[in-house]
């Protein structure tokens, strides 16, 4: 059973630079898995930051942005900024209608 | 303005039955595809299912024989209904539109979201 990955947490420091990965427990993620990003902060519905790998949704910074790294999806924030801390979800198309969520990365600001 | 809402949560026996709604306005759900996705409490987000525009269905291994989703167009409102519930459906239940770019074609992520049903099912 394939497996979306993502890092359990990360942090990084008010200013800085992060990139978030997404990889499949087998095989490479590439833009045809249509690679998107989604913020949550607790209590509230999700927030599309990026769909198709690297298109930013409508209102999100340019700050945010998404790429191929290797042989995942990644999500660079830079500039990071406090109320940036969240969980972030990874969801990859797996064909045959079938979208499979990563199991988050929770960012701290620190 | 684009908005999805959803209702129909509630506690639910385990084994009982339960149909979300979700209604849309500022835009046609026939027009999209549209995806239910779930989080348990202090878990991440799972996708659920997710209905097309020419009306096939698809559902995660988790649902899948006790799921339904379904639309009524002119209510312009999607349902998923639930049958055979156990503990482990407990979630707040997210609907989703599933977007399409500037040619039509559709693209597999989620950009509209509401603000979520939660269903709580126990013995």
């Amino acid at each position: 059973q394939t497996v979306v990955t993502q890092e359990p947490s990360f942090s990084v420091s008010p200013g800085g630079t992060v990139t978030l990965t997404c990889g499949l427990s087998s095989g490479s993620v590439s833009t045809a898995y249509y690679p998107s990003w989604y913020q949550q902060t607790p209590g509230q519905a999700p927030r599309t930051l990026i769909y198709s790998t690297n298109t930013r949704s409508s209102g999100v910074p340019d700050r945010f942005s998404g790429s191929i790294l290797g042989n995942k999806a990644a999500l660079t924030i830079t500039g990071a900024q406090a109320d940036d801390e969240s969980d972030y979800y990874c969801v990859l198309y797996m064909g045959s209608g079938i979208s499979l969520f990563g199991g988050g990365t929770k960012l701290t600001v620190l | 303005e684009v908005q999805l809402v959803e209702s129909g949560g509630g506690l639910i026996q385990t084994g009982g039955s339960l149909r979300l709604s979700c209604a849309a306005s500022g835009f046609t759900i026939s027009s999209n595809y549209m995806s239910w996705v779930r989080q348990a409490p202090g878990k991440g987000l799972e996708w659920v299912s997710v209905i097309y525009s020419d009306s096939d269905t698809y559902y995660a291994d988790s649902v899948k024989g006790r799921f339904t989703i379904s639309r009524d167009k002119s209510k312009n409102t999607v349902y998923l209904q639930m049958n055979s519930l156990r503990a482990e459906d407990t979630a707040i239940y997210y609907c989703a539109r599933v977007p399409r770019n500037s040619d039509g074609f559709t693209i597999f992520a989620f950009d509209i979201w509401g603000q979520g049903t939660m269903v709580t099912v126990s013995s």
